[in-house]
């Protein structure tokens, strides 16, 4: 079956601006996770999504926001974009968030702030 | 709070040498504990896990007990390839929800 997609692959955003980024989960999972890699910081949860509610979330500041959709799709917003919020922004999706539930990754999206 | 150490990269071995990722976890409950492997350009794939006291998870020649007593969840191979070249990161799961807690990742490179 098809794996996590995450568009766009690349993004190139100028200080200031918005971006919005989309994942879509494996069919049949209902959780939805965003996670922001960047080489100092590592991974990072931002937030997490199960039938359309947030349910959990990072240690991020309101410019970062997410929803889900009806069909489990994902979009996550950056607003007022920072030089710091280049990253790499990886999407996982599992069927019900289960403790030992696997979570699988999309190939993220590498959003790059000048 | 809860959190998740690794042993400090980059690794470089020869292939067919044994391999050993420490790491070691702190968590105020009873997590599932997971290895995740990145190769370059890639998202993050499940390697193995084990979610109770004991349990062994296995795949692909890795392996990793779950040793609560020390808090500890060592990925071994007995004899790594080229292939295995990548970034492995350690993570915990503590609750229903889906966050996940990495460690800083491992990079390991495997030369001919």
């Amino acid at each position: 079956k098809a794996g996590v997609t995450q568009t766009p692959r690349y993004l190139i955003k100028t200080r200031g601006q918005q971006v919005t980024l989309s994942c879509s989960p494996i069919s049949g999972h209902r959780s939805v996770s965003w996670y922001q890699q960047t080489p100092g910081q590592g991974l990072q949860f931002l937030f997490e999504y199960f039938s359309e509610t947030q349910r959990n979330k990072g240690n991020f500041p309101g410019r970062f926001s997410g929803r889900q959709f009806s069909n489990s799709r994902s979009e996550m917003n950056v607003s007022t974009l920072e030089l710091g919020d280049s990253a790499l922004y990886l999407c996982a999706s599992s069927f019900g968030g289960a403790l030992n539930t696997e979570a699988f990754f999309g190939q993220g999206t590498r959003l790059t702030v000048v | 709070g809860d959190s998740v150490t690794q042993m400090e990269g980059p690794v470089t071995l020869s292939e067919e040498a044994f391999l050993t990722i420490n790491c070691t976890y702190t968590a105020t409950g009873y997590p599932s504990l997971f290895w995740y492997v990145q190769y370059p350009g890639e998202g993050l794939q499940l390697l193995l896990k084990a979610t109770k006291a004991d349990d062994k998870g296995s795949n692909k020649g890795f392996e990793a007990t779950y040793r609560k007593e020390t808090t500890s969840f060592h990925l071994e191979k007995g004899s790594v390839q080229v292939s295995d070249s990548a970034v492995y990161f350690c993570a915990l799961r503590l609750n229903q929800g889906g966050k996940l807690i990495f460690g800083q990742g491992t990079e390991l490179s495997v030369k001919p």
